[in-house]
């Protein structure tokens, strides 16, 4: 079955330590997006990407980085520059406009 | 900038009645979109509204788009237990254009108590 599948289920971090969340899709979906989600809040967008090898910030880019060597994932690193890295991390991705997303099931990063 | 505002952001009703959550958004847009969100879980699609007038409906869930007034809406009627849950809408800001890029609106929490 087709799907987005987001790894590891929970990841925890040091301080001063780059972690990498896994995204991978065989939607054979075109965009892909990285959402943060903070306790009791909405979902806020990081970074996205509409095609192989392009990629573009969100509203809270500062302290992630991402790369899309490949169509099918879309990895995002977060690093030590990102200072309140604790919470829920979402990925998604859509075929076109009108569509909506399809959503992974969640990294949840917490810093010991 | 598009802000996007649900009311209410808490919704606490008894199980068999009726009541609507509201999805503002302050610029124009032609597609919005409504996502349930079960506790620690994922987004789960709902309803996808791409054009004014726009009405859904699944079980006891309905939902409507009026572009003119930027809002949708999210009826529930008489209310189970099983529809507790955080609601989100989430509008395309990209009005006409080719990108898919969503914001997403605070969430509601609906809890339906017997």
């Amino acid at each position: 079955d087709g799907g987005i599948t987001q790894s590891p289920k929970y990841l925890f971090r040091k301080e001063g330590q780059n972690v990498t969340l896994s995204c991978e899709q065989n939607l054979n979906h075109d965009a892909m997006y990285w959402y943060r989600q903070d306790p009791g809040q909405g979902l806020r967008l990081i970074y996205y990407s509409q095609i192989v090898n392009d990629f573009q910030k969100g509203d809270i880019a500062e302290g992630y980085s991402v790369s899309r060597e490949k169509k099918e994932s879309f990895p995002l690193t977060v690093t030590s520059a990102q200072k309140n890295p604790t919470a829920f991390y979402l990925c998604a991705s859509s075929i076109r406009r009108g569509q909506g997303y399809t959503f992974g099931s969640g990294t949840r990063l917490t810093v010991v | 900038e598009l802000k996007v505002e649900q009311n209410p952001l808490f919704l606490s009703m008894q199980e068999g009645k009726n009541y609507t959550i509201y999805c503002n958004y302050s610029t124009t847009s032609d597609r919005l979109y409504w996502y349930r969100q079960d506790p620690g879980k994922s987004l789960e699609s709902l309803f996808v509204l791409l054009s004014n007038g726009a009405v859904k409906q699944e079980g006891r869930l309905m939902a409507s788009l009026d572009t003119k007034a930027r809002l949708s809406t999210l009826h529930i009627t008489a209310a189970v237990h099983d529809l507790s849950a955080t609601y989100f809408c989430a509008v395309d800001p990209n009005y006409g254009g080719a990108t898919n890029k969503l914001i997403f609106g605070t969430g509601t929490l609906l809890a339906v108590q017997p």
